[in-house]
């Protein structure tokens, strides 16, 4: 069974402050990593596809970049509009459905 | 409309009667799906549907919960004989091909059980 574990669970930075979010992931043969954004009383929102080892990709101040276990979400310079739960999720192969983790609460104070 | 609709927002039942949730998916995706997230929890997935084909139920928790898409547009989750761990967000997605471009979910309905 496809397993999405992030940390931290939460993060405090103060603006400005850049740092990275992980997300471990265990799957029978990954078709694509995702991760989403998702704000208070809202569903998520799209940020990125990763698909192989060593691929990243950049959105403003956020870059994500894959390993085989892992992936991270590095935040440069966050503002406090970054504040949000990022969520990390699995795709595996044989299957359409996604596997998301629990997410890291990210705030960002002036 | 631009993005997914779900309906309604919020929605107060009493333990055992019966609820209906609504989405309109993105015109044109032909993938959708529906998760519940609750309070410490991740994305539980629910059931999917791709065009005319026979939905993958697997993530249904049990027969009290029920799913349809007709014309391959409006979806509708049934809960019968809700009860209080049923309460939390339910979550719509619709995809064009999630395998690129993920999905794109409504705001959810938030359903207390009381």
């Amino acid at each position: 069974e496809d397993q999405v574990t992030q940390s931290p669970e939460a993060l405090r930075l103060q603006e400005g402050e850049s740092s990275s979010l992980n997300c471990s992931y265990t799957v029978s043969g990954l078709r694509g990593l995702f991760w989403y954004r998702q704000d208070p009383g809202k569903g998520p929102e799209f940020l990125f596809t990763l698909y192989s080892a060593g691929e990243e990709k950049e959105k403003e101040r956020l870059k994500a970049t894959l390993t085989k276990k892992e992936s991270f979400l590095h935040i440069t310079a966050p503002k406090p509009e970054d504040s949000a739960t990022y969520l990390c999720a699995v795709r595996s192969e044989g299957y359409q459905k996604v596997t998301f983790g629990i997410g890291t609460k990210l705030q960002v104070i002036p | 409309g631009a993005g997914v609709s779900q309906s309604p927002s919020n929605k107060v039942t009493e333990k055992g009667k019966d609820v209906e949730l609504r989405c309109d998916p993105i015109s044109g995706h032909t993938a959708l799906y529906w998760y519940r997230q609750s309070l410490g929890q991740g994305l539980e997935f629910l059931i999917y549907f791709q065009g005319n084909s026979a939905p993958d139920k697997s993530g249904l928790p049990s027969d009290r919960f029920s799913a349809e898409r007709t014309g391959g547009s409006v979806s509708t989750l049934t809960i019968q004989r809700t009860q209080q761990e049923d309460s939390a967000v339910y979550l719509c997605a619709s995809s064009l091909d999630p395998g690129n471009y993920g999905y794109t979910f409504g705001s959810g309905t938030r359903l207390t059980v009381v």
